[in-house]
């Protein structure tokens, strides 16, 4: 149904700055994940993803981080431009086969 | 460019009314899903499909029903819309085989119900 207003964590940088958004998940089961960005209008597009036997995965300006003893996972992005501004979500996948559970968006604001 | 395909963007409608919202991909993949995003909110998984002939029910409750007739196409149905039904739905898709699921979504279609 229809929300009253935004829920979402809201985090602001500056334009240069880098930037870390935080993800937090309870099934210790979870063995695949990935960062969505989307973008207002458009639908989520898959940034990077790290599988439960790492801890650690990088790409061009973003890096994630796995912490499974706390079941923590971060997304972080190097000098952080006006184009990434957007809502980040992370996603898990639990065995094989099935579709991704969401977690609640961080909305990135970069300011000039 | 995603290669999955939403029709319409945008659609008001009033309350009673029957609505489908399309859904095509052209990657050939087996596995199609829509998810309901309320704005600002999570994605909350409404149907599934592994392959033609196979529907599932998602973890979130919905009145819309879905078809996979065809690999390519998987549309969603009210048959009678309300308010309640105003939301933003997104429809994915992901390889065939087992294992890591990367998702790729179309734009959206985004409801209102009056």
């Amino acid at each position: 149904g229809e929300s009253v207003g935004l829920h979402l964590p809201t985090l602001s940088v500056q334009e240069g700055d880098n930037s870390i958004i935080n993800c937090a998940y309870s099934n210790s089961a979870s063995d695949y994940f990935i960062w969505y960005k989307q973008e207002s209008g458009k639908g989520p597009q898959f940034i990077i993803d790290i599988r439960s036997n790492m801890d650690k995965r990088q790409g061009q300006r973003v890096t994630v981080l796995l912490n499974k003893t706390v079941k923590h996972l971060s997304l972080q992005i190097a000098a952080t431009q006006p184009g990434d501004s957007a809502v980040y979500f992370c996603a898990e996948n639990i065995g094989s086969g099935y579709a991704l559970n969401f977690g609640k968006g961080t909305s990135l604001l970069v300011t000039p | 460019e995603a290669d999955i395909y939403q029709t319409p963007r945008y659609l008001v409608i009033g309350t009673g009314k029957k609505i489908t919202l399309e859904c095509s991909q052209t990657m050939g993949h087996d596995k199609m899903y829509w998810y309901q995003q309320d704005p600002g909110m999570e994605l909350h998984l409404i149907h599934y499909s592994y392959g033609v002939n196979s529907t599932e029910k998602g973890d979130l409750s919905s009145e819309s029903t879905v078809s996979r007739i065809r690999t390519e196409h998987f549309p969603l149905t009210l048959e009678s819309a309300r308010p309640s039904h105003t939301s933003q739905y997104l429809c994915a898709s992901s390889e065939p085989g087992t294992g890591a699921n990367v998702l790729t979504f179309g734009a959206g279609s985004r409801l209102t119900v009056l």
